[in-house]
């Protein structure tokens, strides 16, 4: 069955660094997401990417965050100057449609 | 933006035992999954359910949009489906979901 792969799995950086997540959504995927779990609570919408440009953000990603899509499959998210609470799971997701969306694995940021 | 409520928040069964969760959306949606979240963080997709019942071994779900719910039915629950349980659900056309707080099953040898 097709995957949405997150790399690294688990991250720690030092406070004020800039980090980039990756992923590998579904090859015939057109619809790409990424979220976000703080440790014991709900996931969290960040934002929604769609024909190379982003289509929905929350209000939790703001200026620190961006995505890109280097090339025809990688999705990344870039956190420019992290801070203790971007501490979570960062989950990247993909979808044919807007329904229905596969999940990655998840990627474990620590910022200390 | 629309509320979604999961009940009960935590459920502790001996195994063998059936349960059923209930979500609770606050409009209509065009898209609502249930997710399984195992020990390790990962989210297993269980069911694509906006409307309808469908079945998968022990476990169902059945969504009625028209009273904006959910139930997610576990039958002869297991210890490997311990876990916490997500609903997700969503209503705009660029894919975005929202989910419950959870519901956090713990099943009992």
């Amino acid at each position: 069955e097709p995957e949405v792969t997150q790399t690294p799995s688990h991250q720690v950086t030092q406070m004020g660094q800039e980090v980039i997540l990756r992923c590998v959504p579904i090859s015939n995927h057109l619809y790409f997401y990424w979220y976000r779990q703080i440790l014991g609570q709900k996931v969290e919408f960040l934002v929604s990417f769609y024909n190379n440009e982003i289509s929905e953000k929350s209000e939790i990603f703001d200026d620190q965050f961006s995505v890109e899509r280097p090339d025809g499959s990688n999705f990344t998210l870039k956190i420019r100057s992290t801070k203790l609470e971007d501490s979570a799971m960062y989950f990247c997701a993909s979808s044919e449609g807007v329904r229905s969306v596969t999940f990655g694995s998840g990627t474990r940021l620590t910022v200390v | 933006g629309i509320q979604v409520e999961q009940s009960p928040p935590d459920l502790i069964l001996q195994e063998g035992a059936n349960s059923t969760l209930r979500c609770n959306f606050s409009d209509s949606v065009n898209n609502l999954q249930w997710f399984h979240q195992n020990p390790w963080g990962q989210l297993i997709n269980l069911f694509y359910i906006p409307s309808g019942t469908k079945q998968n071994g022990r476990l169902s779900a059945t969504t009625v949009a028209t009273e904006r719910y959910s139930l997610l039915y576990i039958s002869s629950s297991q210890t490997t489906d311990s876990g916490v349980y997500f609903c997700a659900v969503g209503n705009t056309n660029a894919g975005k979901s929202t989910f419950g707080d959870g519901t956090t099953l713990t099943v009992k040898p």
